[in-house]
């Protein structure tokens, strides 16, 4: 069936560097790619969305480019702040639904 | 708008108590989820309703877990008897029908719920 696949965390970077939480994905179509955010104590929020192939979706400094040829929709940020930390998820549309990967915890050390 | 409220926010019971748990959806928004989140197993989608009715329950672990959406403002997650392994954050979430927000899930802040 349909899956996203994410890289394991934690996920530990100081305040301004770059990060990158890898996706990828397995669909029999084209599924539109979602990334969401859990902050603590919260329940999962959007962060920012694909539609179709070379589509990039951003937000808040955060920006994933949904690649068909290699079946991936990488989330990069360029300066991370101790507010970014957060467990992020990847996922996609199957079937009405969206199905979610493990999830990724990012923290950020000052 | 006050967003997708659930109740209560932590439930501790005895294992073999049945277990009730709650969410009010965003008013207007015609889509309900039921979500499971554990360190072991991420987060699973146990059921989801379309104009409160459910659509696919295959993630409902077994018959001691029910879900009823008797109104477009309501639904409960009940569980009876609770046991051990029950024990996770259950989220519920919403989303509305236009193009624009069909895709867009909008979370509760979750029930911790312990059974011991």
């Amino acid at each position: 069936g349909d899956s996203v696949t994410q890289m394991e965390g934690p996920v530990t970077l100081s305040e301004e560097a770059f990060l990158t939480i890898n996706c990828t994905y397995t669909a029999t179509g084209y599924p539109s790619l979602f990334w969401y955010v859990q902050y603590p104590g919260e329940g999962l929020q959007l962060l920012l969305k694909a539609t179709k192939a070379d589509d990039k979706g951003s937000n808040k400094g955060f920006e994933a480019t949904y690649r068909k040829e290699t079946t991936s929709f990488h989330l990069e940020k360029g300066s991370v702040q101790v507010s970014d930390s957060a467990v992020y998820f990847c996922a996609l549309k199957s079937w009405g639904k969206l199905q979610f990967g493990a999830g990724t915890q990012v923290v950020v050390t000052p | 708008d006050a967003g997708v409220i659930q109740s209560p926010r932590h439930e501790v019971t005895e294992m073999g108590q049945e277990v009730t748990l709650r969410c009010k959806p965003i008013s207007g928004h015609n889509s309900l989820f039921w979500y499971r989140q554990t360190m072991m197993r991420g987060l699973e989608l146990l059921i989801y309703f379309n104009n409160n009715v459910p659509i696919d329950d295959s993630g409902m672990p077994e018959d001691r877990f029910s879900a009823k959406m008797p109104n477009a403002s309501f639904s409960t997650l009940k569980i009876q008897p609770s046991e051990p392994r029950d024990s996770a954050v259950y989220f519920c979430a919403s989303s509305g029908q236009g193009e624009a927000t069909n895709e867009k899930l909008f979370f509760g802040s979750g029930t911790q719920l312990s059974v011991l």
